[in-house]
């Protein structure tokens, strides 16, 4: 049973580039939400998808941008990069039925920007 | 919206320690988790515990709801235990179960 995996592990852009990271959540999970997390701090809330559609957004500008599939996997694209962007992003996965349900994360994509 | 703090920042322990870790949240939760992240930035999910107690291995959770705090118990701690501990917690009543994280506990177990 395979848990949340995410591409690419690591990626290099310079200033301006757009950038797409993907996920595929865990096995019968059908919500995806996508966090931030700076050098030194926890993790920060982005978005959260669920059939298809942007259900909440954190304190983040439109250059963050996100889509899911029909099969509930997800990208998050990052437009006109920023130094500030450089940070790990983590994609969690969880299941919406049966009331609140705990998150389940990736390992993450190490994201550097020159 | 809800607001996470943890205590202590930082702690160094000799191998074999016990610590307790703690969790304070500004508001009712609807979901509570503990994770530990280790050198190479994986987020490990030790516990889910919205209330009550948990235990796994050396590892014990407490989460008094009412009081607004969760703890985290490491016994007999081992230089693997080494990262950072988060707690997170997501808002009674909230439109989905976004995580709000602390921001962590640093642990160093030395041999």
């Amino acid at each position: 049973d395979a848990g949340v995996t995410q591409s690419p592990t690591h990626l290099i852009k310079t200033r301006g580039q757009q950038v797409t990271l993907r996920c595929s959540p865990k096995s019968g999970h059908d919500t995806v939400s996508w966090y931030q997390q700076a050098l030194g701090q926890g993790p920060q809330f982005i978005f959260q998808y669920y059939e298809e559609e942007e259900r909440q957004r954190g304190n983040f500008p439109d250059r963050f941008s996100g889509h899911q599939f029909p099969n509930y996997s997800s990208e998050l694209n990052v437009n006109a990069l920023l130094l500030g962007d450089s940070a790990l992003y983590l994609c969690a996965s969880s299941w919406a039925g049966g009331g609140n349900q705990p998150q389940h994360f990736g390992d993450g994509t190490r994201l550097s920007i020159l | 919206g809800i607001q996470v703090e943890q205590s202590p920042p930082d702690l160094i322990l000799q191998e074999g320690a016990n610590s307790t870790l703690r969790c304070n949240f500004s508001d009712s939760v609807n979901n509570l988790q503990w994770f530990h992240q280790n050198p190479w930035g994986q987020l490990i999910n030790l516990f889910y515990i919205p209330s009550g107690t948990k235990q796994n291995g050396r590892l014990s959770a407490t989460t008094v709801a009412t009081e607004r705090y969760s703890l985290l118990y490491i016994s007999s701690s081992q230089t693997t235990d080494s990262g950072v501990y988060f707690c997170a917690a997501t808002n009674y009543g909230g439109a989905t179960n976004k995580l709000i994280f602390g921001t962590g506990t640093l642990l160093a177990v030395q041999p």
